[in-house]
């Protein structure tokens, strides 16, 4: 089973809103990982966050780490039309990094 | 830098052929991952190096693939026969630390084998 599971799978928002995207993990990690991929192209990493942070900020990206409940969430503010990708939370657990099946995220005009 | 290289970018090949799939890391970058994405299992990581040594290939499907790095600037993932179900994208990544530290991935391959 995924270490990582994002949630809302899909997500449809119009431009200038903002987005929010959940991740839950199953074990303990040192860190967690917030990636981008455009159609067709490779991951992009966005954000890293350690498990003694609880908020980190980059631009218009904002997450959090609630290691207490095991979930992180990446919010997108003011979102763009180049903002339309899939995100993927990925964790370090068991010597590995295990990346979720992602949130395809469309903006809308 | 380049960035992560791969190639070829498109690879569509006939059942039972070989494959063989070749990554340039970032320059400095000890480690390298390569990894396959579906649809239906999403990305798994199949192998990963550190100065050129193999150290956890746990996630390699089968003994029909293989993957090497004879230096540091250049890996292949090789499958042989290739399978139908092998049919996916295969992404090469380097970073300086395993998994503490951000993956610099490549443009990936997308693997067709009918």
């Amino acid at each position: 089973s995924q270490q990582g599971e994002e949630d809302p799978q899909a997500l449809s928002i119009q431009e200038g809103e903002n987005a929010t995207m959940n991740c839950s993990y199953k074990t303990s990690i040192n860190n967690l990982q917030w990636y981008r991929q455009n159609s067709g192209r490779g991951l992009v990493h966005l954000i890293l966050i350690r498990s003694n942070e609880r908020e980190k900020h980059s631009g218009r990206l904002r997450v959090t780490l609630d290691t207490s409940k095991k979930s992180s969430s990446l919010l997108i503010t003011a979102s763009r039309a180049a903002d339309t990708a899939s995100y993927f939370c990925a964790t370090d657990a068991s010597s590995k990094i295990i990346f979720g099946s992602g949130t395809r995220l469309s903006i809308r005009p | 830098d380049a960035g992560v290289i791969q190639s070829p970018r498109h690879e569509v090949t006939e059942m039972g052929q070989e494959v063989t799939l070749r990554c340039k890391p970032i320059s400095g970058h000890d480690y390298l991952f390569w990894y396959r994405q579906t649809m239906m299992r999403g990305l798994e990581l199949l192998i990963y190096f550190n100065n050129n040594v193999p150290i956890d290939d746990s996630g390699m499907p089968e003994d029909r693939f293989s993957a090497k790095m004879p230096n540091a600037s250049f890996s292949t993932l090789k499958i042989q026969p290739s399978e139908p179900r092998d049919s996916a994208v295969y992404f090469c990544a380097s970073s300086t630390r395993p998994f503490t530290d951000t993956q610099y991935f490549g443009p990936g391959t997308r693997l067709t084998v009918l």
